[in-house]
């Protein structure tokens, strides 16, 4: 049972355009979500995260929108460079007792062309 | 560098021989994570420690994977008997307060 659902799985936008990935979830007791960037041979690497109490967070040309009401979220990244071809993952995270691990969408690959 | 770091970073092993993987997560996080990435996947959770004391394991850690981390500071991952099947970019993880920063992986192919 996939927990987080990811899409689209591939992703080719035009450089200076926007780039735009979607995550649904269905276990209301998320309450952390993180969006991740990996480059080939590297982990992933922490972009930008945010709580369910806030419906949109932004830092530089990254934006997450979040939609409780409809267990959804979203990355937006505003005009799009070469250099943000990579792997994108979003995640999710129940708090309180418990690991804090993180659940994992299966990956968008976005290829921003020039 | 004062990120995670892992070793090796890339193993090749036959089938039915024993492999161990290292981690040594950053200094003063005590929680510390394995995950196993396969292609075309995200991460998915194996185990966790806190501090010296692994608390939690995922029903995908069968009974050929065992994970340490004495002292509270450098983990080992180690698989027995290893399968074409395990063959995954293995990563390790370790968190202060919210965010878990990752290392660069041990990628495993069994042949």
């Amino acid at each position: 049972q996939q927990q987080v659902k990811q899409s689209p799985q591939s992703l080719i936008v035009q450089k200076g355009g926007i780039s735009i990935i979607n995550c649904a979830y269905e276990n209301t007791a998320f309450d952390y979500f993180p969006w991740y960037q990996q480059f080939p041979g590297k982990g992933p690497a922490l972009l930008i995260a945010i709580r369910p109490d806030v419906s949109e967070k932004k830092e530089g040309r990254f934006t997450i929108s979040f939609n409780k009401s409809a267990k959804q979220f979203s990355l937006h990244i505003m005009d799009s460079q070469p250099g943000d071809s990579a792997t994108y993952f979003c995640a999710a995270r129940e708090s309180g007792a418990g690991s804090y691990q993180l659940t994992f969408g299966k990956g968008t690959k976005l290829s921003v062309i020039p | 560098d004062t990120g995670v770091s892992q070793d090796p970073r890339h193993k090749i092993t036959k089938r039915g021989q024993n492999v161990t993987f290292r981690c040594d997560p950053i200094s003063e996080h005590n929680r510390l994570y394995w995950y196993r990435q396969t292609l075309g996947q995200g991460p998915e959770f194996l185990t966790y420690f806190q501090n010296e004391a692994q608390l939690e394991k995922s029903r995908l850690l069968s009974d050929r994977f065992s994970a340490e981390r004495p002292k509270g500071s450098f983990s080992t991952l180690e698989i027995q008997r290893t399968e074409q099947g395990d063959s995954a970019m293995y990563l390790c993880a370790s968190r202060g307060a919210d965010t878990q920063y990752f290392g660069p992986g041990t990628r495993l192919t069994v042949l």
